[in-house]
């Protein structure tokens, strides 16, 4: 399976504190996607990074891909209360309309 | 910036009703997906769609599901029967190879089956 598996299942942190989140996948990927979903709402897109990829930023988002490990982390510097929300990591897609997997999700609490 | 929207945001039906779940994907995308997520849980493929036909389907995706797009703007998922355990969260995606292998993901219709 592509399936991502995310951990800790449950995060919670300080504000102003960094928080990383790891996620694990099982097959040869081309493509990997973290996205963010807060309580009851949609998934919304952070950052895709590539399998030649080895490291991507966006403003206070930082993800790494490790291939060979077939593991990749997603790195909230300084975070704030607002980053309270659950994290997806998403394997795929593989090709042009291939679907992406999901893992479990990282649920991180920022406590003001 | 662009984005998928869904219609209904909430939607609560009795058991054995059809119902349907509409989304506008974004409007230079070409490839459609519908997934799902049960409260609490992980969100879970159900089908893509390219070129007016499934490309792919998940074991969830039994004969009382099928996807529509009636026109060149919309996207729809029909439930012919629903069953309790058909309440969830229904999010419609949309991606273009062209632009990035992004995927992006609408708000979601929750669907409630009493």
């Amino acid at each position: 399976s592509q399936q991502g598996e995310e951990d800790p299942q449950a995060l919670s942190i300080q504000e102003g504190e960094n928080a990383t989140m790891n996620c694990s996948y099982k097959t040869s990927i081309n493509n990997l996607q973290w996205y963010r979903q807060n309580s009851g709402r949609g998934l919304v897109h952070l950052i895709l990074i590539r399998s030649n990829e080895r490291e991507k930023h966006s403003g206070r988002l930082r993800v790494t891909l490790d291939t060979s490990k077939k593991s990749s982390s997603l790195l909230i510097t300084a975070s704030r209360a607002a980053d309270t929300a659950s994290y997806f990591c998403a394997t795929g897609p593989k090709t042009s309309y291939d679907k992406v997997i999901f893992g479990p999700g990282t649920s991180l609490s920022v406590i003001p | 910036e662009p984005e998928v929207t869904q219609t209904p945001s909430h939607q609560v039906t009795q058991m054995g009703q059809e119902v349907i779940l509409r989304c506008v994907p974004i409007s230079n995308h070409l490839y459609f997906y519908w997934y799902r997520q049960i409260l609490g849980q992980k969100v879970e493929f159900l089908v893509s769609f390219y070129n007016n036909e499934i490309s792919e389907k998940s074991e969830i995706f039994d004969d009382q599901f099928s996807v529509e797009r009636p026109d060149g703007s919309n996207f729809t998922l029909k439930i012919r029967s629903t069953k309790l355990e058909d309440s969830a969260m229904y999010f419609c995606a949309s991606g273009n190879r062209l632009a990035g292998n992004t995927i992006y993901f609408g708000e979601g219709s929750w669907l409630t089956v009493v």
